[in-house]
């Protein structure tokens, strides 16, 4: 496509419910990168993708989230039993190579009440 | 470990008056650099970056950045700030293949 795109926009879920957040990259970027942006503050790396592979989930908080991306393009993210403090704008971002910087998606906010 | 400072979490500026945003980072080579503006609801867009080279980089929108390495700065700036440019501004640094570190981000307000 010519962007990313992310779906949902908005997710508003109860607390303890299962999400998933899906990120569909620009056609033929291998990498895709998600992130987490709280409010006020500057995105927070999560995992990243080379291909189908997680080259990177050090940024992953916990065993409660887990992302994957099976045929190297469309990645989900899924976050188990939510908190509240899980609550903020989740972003996706792809790259053909880390040379060209990302280009994002318009995030998902996520609201765990 | 890398990190990103951006030292001025708000400023304020006149339409027409020029303006730099600073950021200093913290990380063991020479890293990629990135400015990213984000409007309110919107997601992240790349304004310029430097990977080698020249220092001085030219950016969208009338942006541009310099490089010093000595001072592990990457400050941005515009001759002349538009009201379209009221944003949040998010510096940030990573290396080929690996995930980048941002900021704390600048947000832009803009008189008229």
């Amino acid at each position: 496509g010519a962007g990313v795109s992310q779906t949902p926009s908005n997710k508003v879920t109860e607390k303890g419910k299962y999400v998933e957040l899906r990120c569909d990259p620009i056609s033929g970027h291998t990498a895709l990168y998600w992130y987490r942006q709280s409010l006020g503050q500057g995105p927070e790396f999560l995992i990243y993708f080379q291909g189908t592979g997680a080259a990177d989930d050090s940024g992953l908080p916990n065993d409660r989230f887990f992302a994957v991306r099976p045929e190297g393009s469309v990645s989900t993210l899924k976050i188990q039993r939510t908190e509240r403090g899980d609550s903020a704008v989740y972003l996706c971002a792809s790259s053909f190579t880390a040379n060209y910087g990302y280009t994002f998606g318009s995030g998902t906010r996520l609201t765990v009440v | 470990a890398q990190s990103v400072t951006q030292p001025d979490i708000h400023i304020t500026v006149s339409e027409g008056a020029s303006l730099e945003l600073r950021c200093n980072y913290s990380y063991g080579a020479t890293p990629y650099l990135f400015w990213y503006v984000q409007s309110p609801g919107q997601g992240l867009q790349l304004l310029l970056k430097y990977f080698s080279g020249d220092t001085l980089v030219q950016g969208i929108k009338g942006f541009e950045a310099e490089f010093k390495r000595s001072q592990s700065s990457f400050n941005l700036r515009k001759p002349s700030v538009h009201w379209s440019d009221a944003a949040e501004y998010f510096c940030a640094v990573g290396e080929a293949g690996q995930n980048f570190v941002f900021g704390p981000g600048t947000r832009l307000s803009v008189l008229p």
